[in-house]
C-alpha cells in the first residue's frame, strides 16, 4: 500500500536561513508527489509536483523539492526563509501504476523565526 | 474565476441529527473529494468522485455518503452526526489524476 511520511511535526528556522521539510513514501510503482501549504484557516494550496523529469522541481513562493528515488525522499526546501512561510505543509502521493487516490502525509509545522 | 465554494463554513449541531456539508466547483473538474483534518491525523479522505453518477469510499467513509448527480457539486452528509465526527471538513476538485487539486475553504463543524 502507499504511504507517505513527513518524520518532523515541527521545523523550527530563522528568517533568512534555509529550510527543508522532509518528505518520505512508499509506492508499488512510479510517484506523483505533490507539496501544499496551509495557512490558518484557510484550505490548502498547491505549491509544486514532480510527476516525471528533473529530479528538481520548482514552485510557487521560491520554494523547490527534489525527487530522490533510491531514498524514496520528495524533501522541500527554500534557499532563504521569510516570516510569511510559517504555515503548515502537506506532503502528498500518488501511485502511477495502481492509479491509486493521493495520499497526504500528516502535516510538518514551519515556524520562521524572526 | 473559477473557484470552489464550502457551506456553511461553520456549523454547529446535536448528536443524531442528519448534516448536510455543500461543495460547489466551477472549473469543471471531473474528480471531486472530501476529507476531515484532524489534529495529529493529517487530511484523511472521506469519499471521492470521479465523475456523474461516480462515487467512491475513501479510508474514513463509515458515517458519510455522498452523491455526484452534476459536475460542479459533491454534497457530504452525515447520516446521524457523531461527536467523533467533529471535524474540519475540505472539499477539493482535480482535473486529473496526475494534476494537483484545489481546495475549498473548509467548513468546521462541531457535534454537540
Amino acid at each position: 500500500a502507499q504511504s507517505v511520511a513527513q518524520p518532523e511535526d515541527q521545523v523550527n528556522v530563522a528568517e533568512g536561513n534555509p529550510l527543508t521539510v522532509k518528505c518520505t513514501y512508499s509506492v508499488s510503482g512510479n510517484p506523483y508527489l505533490f507539496w501544499y501549504v496551509q495557512y490558518p484557516n484557510r484550505g490548502l494550496q498547491f505549491l509544486l509536483k514532480y510527476i516525471t523529469g528533473d529530479n528538481l522541481v520548482k514552485g510557487s513562493y521560491g520554494f523547490e523539492a527534489e525527487f530522490n528515488k533510491s531514498q524514496t525522499s520528495f524533501h522541500l526546501k527554500k534557499p532563504s526563509a521569510l516570516v510569511s512561510d510559517s504555515a503548515l505543509y502537506f506532503c502528498a502521493v500518488r501511485d502511477k501504476v495502481r492509479d491509486d487516490k493521493i495520499i497526504f502525509g500528516k502535516g510538518t509545522r514551519l515556524h520562521i523565526l524572526p | 474565476d473559477a473557484e470552489i465554494t464550502q457551506s456553511p463554513r461553520h456549523k454547529i449541531t446535536e448528536t443524531g441529527r442528519q448534516v448536510t456539508l455543500a461543495c460547489h466547483q466551477t472549473w469543471n473538474h471531473n474528480n471531486m473529494f472530501w476529507y476531515r483534518q484532524d489534529l495529529g491525523h493529517g487530511l484523511r479522505l472521506i469519499h471521492y468522485s470521479y465523475g456523474v453518477q461516480d462515487t467512491n469510499k475513501g479510508e474514513v467513509s463509515d458515517g458519510y455518503s455522498v452523491s455526484r448527480s452534476n459536475t460542479e457539486d459533491l454534497p457530504l452528509t452525515l447520516e446521524s452526526a457523531a461527536s467523533s465526527q467533529t471535524s474540519v471538513y475540505f472539499c477539493a476538485s482535480s482535473s486529473g489524476s496526475y494534476n494537483e487539486q484545489f481546495f475549498g475553504p473548509g467548513t468546521r463543524l462541531t457535534v454537540l
